[in-house]
């Protein structure tokens, strides 16, 4: 059964740092691109960030780009986003989510996500 | 990275049928077969519904279907239940192989 389970999203303070972790398994994690979408209190979806099977590739959302950076760590069957200078409109429930695609680099399609991680971005 | 355009709101009886349109541009939607559609109940993760613009992943209804013409997306339910009462979402791969969303269509079974 494939599970992904996020972690780190807390109240941090506007110019704040904060990094999510999102651990993975039920599934050959090192096959896969991986992505982070987000969703901010009562509105919709929004991608955030992608990495490719290998960590060769990323890609950002306009909005993210410059301050987060996506990694991922296949030994450990984990995925990564370090945010920096937090913003008050990065405040949102954060969701690791599988590509459709093995050894994909771009946004597909994804057909597992995880139940999301919390962050507030307020002083 | 401009969201897809989704209608706010659709309705429908149950039993009847439903489509939610998806509107972007040949820099996205009209220029590739990657679109795919999510549906998200309160509190909960969105689920797949559709991928490459018209197939089903296992174990989803074949009561939904995708279809796309030019840069406009189209998701339909046919039969509605209940149960289908939920925000849906599409998305496209892009021309810079990121992802972008629209901006979801509120479904009520009336």
């Amino acid at each position: 059964e494939v599970q992904l389970v996020e972690s780190g999203g807390v109240v941090v303070q506007p110019g704040g740092s904060l990094r999510l972790s999102c651990a993975a398994s039920g599934f050959t994690f090192d096959d896969y691109a991986m992505h982070w979408v987000r969703q901010a209190p009562g509105k919709g979806l929004e991608w955030v960030s992608l990495i490719s099977w290998d960590g060769g590739s990323t890609y950002y959302a306009d909005s993210v780009k410059g301050r987060f950076t996506i990694s991922r760590d296949n030994s450990k069957n984990s995925l990564y986003l370090q945010m920096n200078s937090l913003r008050a409109e990065d405040t949102a429930l954060y969701y690791c989510a599988k590509d459709i695609y093995a050894h994909s680099s771009g946004w597909y399609a994804v057909d597992y996500w995880g139940q999301g991680t919390l962050v507030t971005v307020s002083s | 990275q401009s969201a897809l355009t989704q209608p706010a709101s659709v309705s429908g009886s149950p039993g009847q049928s439903i489509t939610i349109s998806c509107t972007g541009t040949s820099s996205d939607v009209g220029g590739y077969n990657y679109v795919s559609w999510y549906q998200q109940h309160p509190g909960k993760a969105p689920k797949l519904m559709i991928y490459e613009v018209s197939n089903r992943p296992s174990g989803v209804s074949n009561r939904f279907s995708g279809s796309k013409s030019g840069n406009t997306a189209s998701l339909t339910i046919s039969g509605l239940q209940a149960e289908d009462e939920a925000d849906y979402y599409c998305s496209s791969y892009t021309s810079s192989s990121s992802g972008v969303f629209g901006g979801g269509t509120k479904l009520t079974v009336l």
